[in-house]
């Protein structure tokens, strides 16, 4: 089983939608959890940052962490094209010498 | 921009060729990556240094070779590339191994 697995899409939705990305993951020792996004021809940018569990809200996006299931969420509220990337989730445990490990990528489109 | 700057943007190259990437960070982070992400792949770690020692080589084959002369600079070495070394290289730093990570734009690579 992969540390960190993501669906790689793609999804397409119409603008003005809500958006659920999603990651499962296995090893029970990550506590730090990110979400990037990454444009075509760009490097990944940082979106969302959460410690442990629980929910963070950020303008239209929203971090849900669930680590008794070992799930993570992206929400996208009112979708806008200007979002269609690829979103990559990021993990990493809190021992001081493990850099982060990713998954695949969902790529995004939002179809005006 | 991130704070990471990367050098060239793309990069062609014959199999016989020397060249060198490079990176640079000015947000007074400890650590430096370089990633490796080919096509429906997701990101690839290949060396993690930290303080200026190389404390991380994931089995990377030699003909990558990185450098990192100060904590602001790492460069990556290339010779004798194949062709499916082609992919987007990119740069990361952080604050410490286990913090999020700030890419630069990435070389994108071509082995011809």
């Amino acid at each position: 089983q992969k540390e960190v697995e993501q669906d790689p899409g793609p999804l397409s939705v119409p603008e003005g939608a809500i958006v659920s990305l999603n990651c499962t993951y296995s090893n029970s020792a990550f506590q730090y959890f990110m979400w990037y996004r990454q444009y075509s021809r760009k490097g990944p940018e940082l979106l969302m940052y959460t410690y442990s569990s629980g929910n963070k809200e950020d303008g239209r996006f929203t971090a849900q962490v669930d680590k008794s299931s070992k799930y993570i969420s992206l929400f996208i509220r009112d979708s806008q094209p200007s979002d269609s990337a690829t979103y990559l989730c990021a993990m990493c445990s809190n021992s001081g010498n493990t850099p982060l490990v990713f998954g695949k990528g969902t790529r995004l489109s939002v179809i005006a | 921009e991130t704070g990471v700057t990367q050098t060239p943007r793309h990069l062609v190259m014959g199999m016989t060729n020397k060249k060198s990437l490079k990176c640079e960070q000015h947000l007074g982070h400890n650590a430096m990556y370089w990633y490796k992400q080919s096509a429906k792949k997701p990101l690839e770690l290949m060396f993690v240094y930290s303080l200026e020692e190389r404390v991380e080589n994931n089995s990377v084959p030699s003909r990558f070779s990185p450098e990192c002369p100060n904590s602001s600079h790492l460069f990556l070495h290339l010779h004798t590339l194949q062709p499916e070394d082609s992919a987007l290289y990119l740069c990361a730093s952080s604050l410490a191994r286990d913090t999020e990570a700030f890419f630069g734009q990435g070389t994108r690579l071509t082995v011809v």
